[in-house]
């Protein structure tokens, strides 16, 4: 059964550092890896999307990556700024096209 | 173009009360998904609607729980009676097609739920 975990649970850096969101899986057949970002009463918001041929993505200053065989993904955010403040999500897509999940990590950046 | 609609954005019940959310997801998306997600832990797939069939209902606790998507358009989530367990926030949401190789879920803003 796959499973998602991500480290830290929760994570507070001043404003201008750059900072990394580890996610780990258990089971390396996955079809594709996703990080969301959730704000509080705003539902989730895609920020980028891996699959499973490709080994990184960018947008903007957010760049992911994905080692299928160590089963582990890290999200790359440059340049902080407190706007990031979120939770982060992490999330796999199984061979049946469902979302697995992680718990997240609650970024807070201070000004 | 218009998100995934969810209503109502906040709801507080005794335990044991009957509860319905509503979900109308973006046009012409074929497959409709139904999370709860506890407080501190990841979503957790309740229903997943194929236009008006049901693909998969493993995780929903059908003692409680029932969904249905009339038309293949909109949804309803009910639980019926709620225990304080299941506070949580639900969330809606759609996607184009089902297992196609890029199938992207787009959320709605969830409803957060408080059983007392």
């Amino acid at each position: 059964k796959q499973e998602v975990t991500q480290i830290p649970a929760a994570l507070s850096v001043p404003e201008g550092e750059n900072l990394v969101l580890n996610c780990s899986f258990t089971d390396s057949a996955i079809y594709n890896l996703q990080w969301f970002r959730q704000d509080p009463g705003k539902g989730l918001t895609s920020l980028l999307l891996i699959q499973s041929s490709q080994r990184e993505q960018t947008s903007g200053r957010l760049n992911a990556s994905l080692d299928k065989s160590s089963g582990r993904s890290t999200l790359y955010i440059a340049a902080s700024q407190p706007g990031d403040s979120a939770t982060y999500l992490c999330a796999v897509w199984d061979s049946n096209y469902q979302l697995i999940w992680g718990a997240g990590t609650k970024l807070i950046i201070k000004p | 173009e218009a998100g995934v609609a969810q209503s109502p954005r906040y709801k507080i019940i005794e335990k044991r009360q009957s509860v319905a959310f509503w979900c109308n997801p973006i046009s012409g998306h074929a497959t409709l998904y139904w999370y709860q997600q506890i407080l501190g832990q990841g979503p957790k797939l309740l229903i997943q609607f194929q236009n008006n069939g049901v693909v998969d209902d493993s995780q929903l606790p059908k003692d409680r729980f029932s969904a249905e998507r009339l038309k293949g358009v909109d949804s309803t989530l009910k639980i019926q009676p709620a225990k304080l367990e299941d506070s949580a926030v639900y969330l809606c949401a759609s996607s184009l097609l089902f297992g196609s190789g890029y199938n992207e879920q787009f959320f709605g803003p969830g409803t957060r739920l408080t059983v007392l």
